[in-house]
């Protein structure tokens, strides 16, 4: 069946550093791909996503990178912050509501 | 401040009895969900409903069933828990499908079967 998943179930950087979260999907067909994060004790919050046209969008200090021809996508964070320790989610799918949602990377920021 | 909120944060119930799952929005939101959310996977979509009254099966409906008789209120219901349900429910609502910028989720529903 369709998967999802992350590299690295944790990924440790220091305060500062740049980090680069990576996750591989296998369907093919996928139009549509999200990251998203979840802080101890509360529900997911929308990061950035990006759409199969594009191989590369940026945000406020997130750029997620899209490679189709091997099925992978990145979330590089810069300068992280004590307040961008979270669990980092990405998920991919058609484009409604039928995501194929990732296992999840730990990022610790480390002082 | 938009909110979707869950009504318990954690519940324990014993095996066998049914067990009602409450969540409220308040952004009017057509779209409503439920997930599960297990150590080592992934959200999994138990159900979906896109108005009053209307749902659809997510990837694991069985044991699960969903009512939405108001906009605001959607709620899930095990019929009779069983221990491997024991886990942790989220619940959310969006005005847009196409897009998952717009879903807000609860806190979520720390369930415990025993």
């Amino acid at each position: 069946g369709e998967s999802v998943g992350l590299h690295l179930p944790t990924l440790s950087v220091q305060e500062g550093d740049n980090s680069i979260i990576n996750c591989a999907y296998s369907n093919s067909a996928s139009d549509y791909f999200i990251w998203y994060k979840q802080e101890s004790g509360k529900g997911p919050q929308f990061i950035i996503d990006i759409r199969s046209n594009m191989d590369k969008r940026q945000g406020q200090r997130v750029t997620v990178l899209l490679n189709k021809t091997v099925k992978h996508l990145s979330l590089q964070i810069a300068a992280t912050q004590p307040g961008d320790s979270a669990v980092y989610f990405c998920a991919a799918g058609p484009g409604t509501y039928k995501y194929i949602f990732g296992t999840g990377t730990r990022l610790k920021v480390l002082a | 401040d938009v909110k979707v909120t869950q009504s318990s944060r954690y519940l324990v119930k014993r095996t066998g009895e049914k067990v009602f799952l409450e969540c409220v929005q308040d952004m009017d939101h057509e779209n409503m969900f439920w997930y599960r959310q297990d150590p080592g996977l992934g959200l999994r979509l138990i159900y979906f409903s896109y108005d009053v009254k209307m749902k659809e099966k997510g990837d694991i409906p069985e044991g699960y069933s969903v009512s939405r008789e108001k906009k605001e209120r959607f709620s899930l219901i095990l019929e009779s828990a069983s221990t491997n349900q024991t886990s942790m429910y989220l619940c959310a609502s969006s005005s847009n499908l196409d897009s998952f910028s717009g879903y807000t989720f609860g806190s979520g529903t720390r369930l415990t079967v025993v």
